[in-house]
């Protein structure tokens, strides 16, 4: 079966420091979902990336898909307070698939 | 627009006692999810309804039920609850398999 393993697990930032993290699948990726998740409430969808090389961003934050290193990375730049959480990352274990196996999390605090 | 709402928001329960978890879409989604997610464990799948009139199981569908009440409307039952049930409960739905999944803001079930 897929798994995403993401990576740091956590990190501590100086407010205003860019950073990034990544997120590696053990088989081939069909579309991967950038989710962040605040304490205590739901996932909010961050951006989709179906496409090897595609690359979208949305305000300060970057997200790049690279199918043959089977990995995607999420970089913020001149990170916030607001950016704290955790964020985790989805992927289809094949294409066209109803479901979704998802990383375990990477939880960021941003110290301001 | 409400998205996916989950009710209720917070439940204790005594081991053997049953329970209905409620979720809501009003997006018009053709598909919806139900997650459990613990600590170190992640998000896993417990079952999803890929369209009215049809379920199917996830990764941990062990002791757990479901019905697609409507379009709308997807719950899941627990018939005799254990306290390794206890977790955070996530509703989600999507319009189809190319889009991303929108989530609630989660049931949190402690069973003792």
């Amino acid at each position: 079966s897929q798994e995403l393993e993401q990576s740091p697990q956590s990190l501590i930032v100086q407010e205003g420091k860019n950073l990034t993290i990544n997120c590696t699948s053990s088989k081939t990726l069909y579309g991967l979902y950038w989710y962040k998740q605040k304490y205590g409430e739901g996932l909010i969808f961050l951006m989709m990336l179906q496409k090897g090389g595609e690359e979208k961003s949305h305000e300060k934050i970057t997200a790049k898909l690279d199918e043959k290193k089977q990995q995607s990375s999420l970089h913020i730049t001149a990170s916030q307070p607001s950016h704290a959480g955790i964020y985790l990352c989805g992927a289809a274990p094949q294409g066209g698939s109803e479901k979704l196996v998802f990383g375990k999390g990477m939880k960021l605090t941003v110290n301001p | 627009n409400a998205g996916v709402t989950q009710t209720p928001k917070f439940q204790v329960l005594k081991t053997g006692q049953s329970m209905t978890l409620q979720c809501a879409q009003d997006m018009n989604h053709n598909s919806m999810y139900w997650y459990r997610q613990d600590p170190g464990m992640g998000l896993r799948l417990i079952y999803y309804s890929a369209s009215e009139g049809t379920t199917d199981k996830g990764e941990v569908p062990n002791g757990y039920n479901v019905s697609r009440l409507n379009k709308r409307e997807f719950s899941l039952r627990l018939e005799s609850a254990a306290p390794s049930q206890t977790s955070v409960y996530f509703c989600a739905s999507r319009r189809d398999r190319n889009q991303p999944q929108h989530f609630g803001d989660g049931t949190r079930l402690s069973i003792l």
